[in-house]
């Protein structure tokens, strides 16, 4: 009954080193999200896109970049890794349509950057 | 830009005890209100939503939350909470397009036996 796929639960990468994070979804969702999770600072908003090809900057897009070259799934591209982007990584989907606005979240990727 | 204020990042509670968590945002315009829950180890659930209508949104596992205008607020209560209550929760806020939606910092709960 999985719906959205996050493609790895931890994950450790060297500094400077380029990351993808991939998320799919199955339930043909048109609005997919990424989101950090830190102690504290509770989730953030990385970037999110409401259509394919279609990309808009949250609230802290510094050093990510994203991909969504078909509807079910969703890339995080970390350019460069840096020791400040080790964190939890969830990635969430939700319809588009007026009224249902509730996400699906993912299982999260925990990135662990040395 | 909207912001959304949980006052309790800690709450401790025996079972049976009374709940309720502080729920605060900042857009002043229509919003959309959310609870979502995370137990230990689980991804994240929507607890309950608040789109329109009654201001008294009921969700699942007997959690309830009243949204008030006035006050900007949307705090959400539980008459008798149980061990399996122990999570964290946050309160999100949407408004205008694309359903992004703003979180808070999160409560976590802990309910003791």
């Amino acid at each position: 009954d999985v719906k959205v796929t996050q493609s790895s639960r931890y994950l450790v990468k060297r500094t400077g080193e380029k990351v993808f994070l991939e998320c799919v979804q199955d339930m043909d969702h048109e609005n997919m999200f990424w989101y950090r999770q830190d102690p504290g600072l509770g989730l953030r908003l990385i970037y999110f896109s409401y259509d394919v090809k279609m990309k808009e900057k949250g609230d802290i897009p510094e050093g990510y970049s994203v991909s969504r070259e078909k509807k079910e799934r969703f890339s995080l591209i970390l350019e460069s890794a840096s020791t400040n982007q080790t964190s939890m990584y969830l990635c969430a989907s939700s319809r588009r349509a007026r009224g249902d606005y509730g996400y699906t979240f993912g299982s999260g990727t925990r990135l662990t950057v040395v | 830009a909207q912001s959304v204020s949980q006052h309790n990042h800690h709450v401790i509670l025996s079972e049976a005890a009374s709940l309720e968590l502080g729920c605060n945002y900042s857009y002043g315009g229509t919003v959309n209100l959310f609870w979502y829950v995370q137990y230990p180890g689980q991804h994240l659930q929507l607890l309950l939503k608040y789109f329109s209508g009654d201001p008294l949104v009921k969700g699942i596992k007997g959690f309830e939350a009243e949204f008030i205008k006035s006050k900007f607020s949307f705090n959400l209560r539980k008459p008798s909470v149980q061990w399996s209550d122990t999570a964290e929760y946050f309160c999100a806020v949407s408004s205008g397009g694309y359903q992004k939606v703003t979180f808070g910092t999160g409560t976590k709960l802990q309910v003791i036996p």
